[in-house]
């Protein structure tokens, strides 16, 4: 049983298409993440979930919406996008939003923008 | 945040104990120092995390000075399936934590 799984694992699509990318954890953790790594291969948080409640919003366009329906996931919504979001985004999460709970990520989801 | 260093790439080879040190001069009390592997085409995954003194457990050894200000990860007789990019973190134990992941080292080892 994989205990981050998102999908889907490669999306190529052209510019000013919305997409969606879905994330799933089976390990009953409170806090889940959306990380960017881009070409540099730099990691980058992007947004994360409490208990269904947005807790870290780092500075990233309103094009990407992030919802949590239950506390196993959170989804990430594209609208309209752009060369630039190419990269690839990893799902994560963690027993509490704290540093003594080390992170668990998903395998990424390739997203290429043409 | 603590922002840490830590070196850009190490060549080692089968066999050989692998340390890689990482500074974080400005950590604060509540701060634990954390270390994630990365292979390509995968996400992270945890190794080790400690507070102070030495942890150890079934991959990796982690040692922390007493001033805390720099840790070392050490990997015993590595082999070739090491070769990753290791990332050493550090954050707070407090709410609203964010993980922020530095350009981590990019350990090869060579057979």
């Amino acid at each position: 049983d994989t205990a981050v799984s998102q999908t889907p694992k490669y999306l190529v699509t052209q510019m000013g298409n919305d997409k969606s990318i879905k994330c799933e954890q089976n390990l009953g953790h409170d806090t889940m993440y959306w990380y960017k790594q881009d070409s540099k291969k730099f990691l980058k948080i992007m947004f994360s979930y409490n208990n269904k409640e947005l807790i870290i919003n780092e500075t990233v366009p309103n094009r990407f919406s992030p919802k949590s329906p239950d506390k196993a996931h959170l989804n990430l919504h594209i609208n309209s996008l752009e060369l630039g979001d190419s990269a690839v985004y990893f799902c994560a999460s963690s027993r509490k939003n704290t540093g003594s709970s080390p992170l668990h990520f998903g395998n990424g989801t390739r997203l290429t923008v043409t | 945040l603590a922002k840490t260093t830590q070196p850009i790439s190490m060549d080692s080879y089968e066999g050989q104990e692998v340390n890689i040190t990482c500074s974080h001069n400005n950590i604060a009390t509540n701060d634990y120092i954390t270390w994630y592997q990365q292979f390509p085409s995968q996400g992270p995954r945890f190794i080790i995390q400690g507070y102070k003194t030495k942890v150890t457990n079934e991959v990796a050894s982690l040692f922390i000075p007493a001033d805390r200000k720099s840790s070392t990860l050490s990997l015993p007789r590595v082999s070739l399936s090491d070769t990753a990019v290791y990332y050493c973190l550090v954050g707070e134990g407090t709410g609203g934590f964010k993980t922020i992941f530095g350009a981590g080292t990019r350990l090869f080892v060579k057979a």
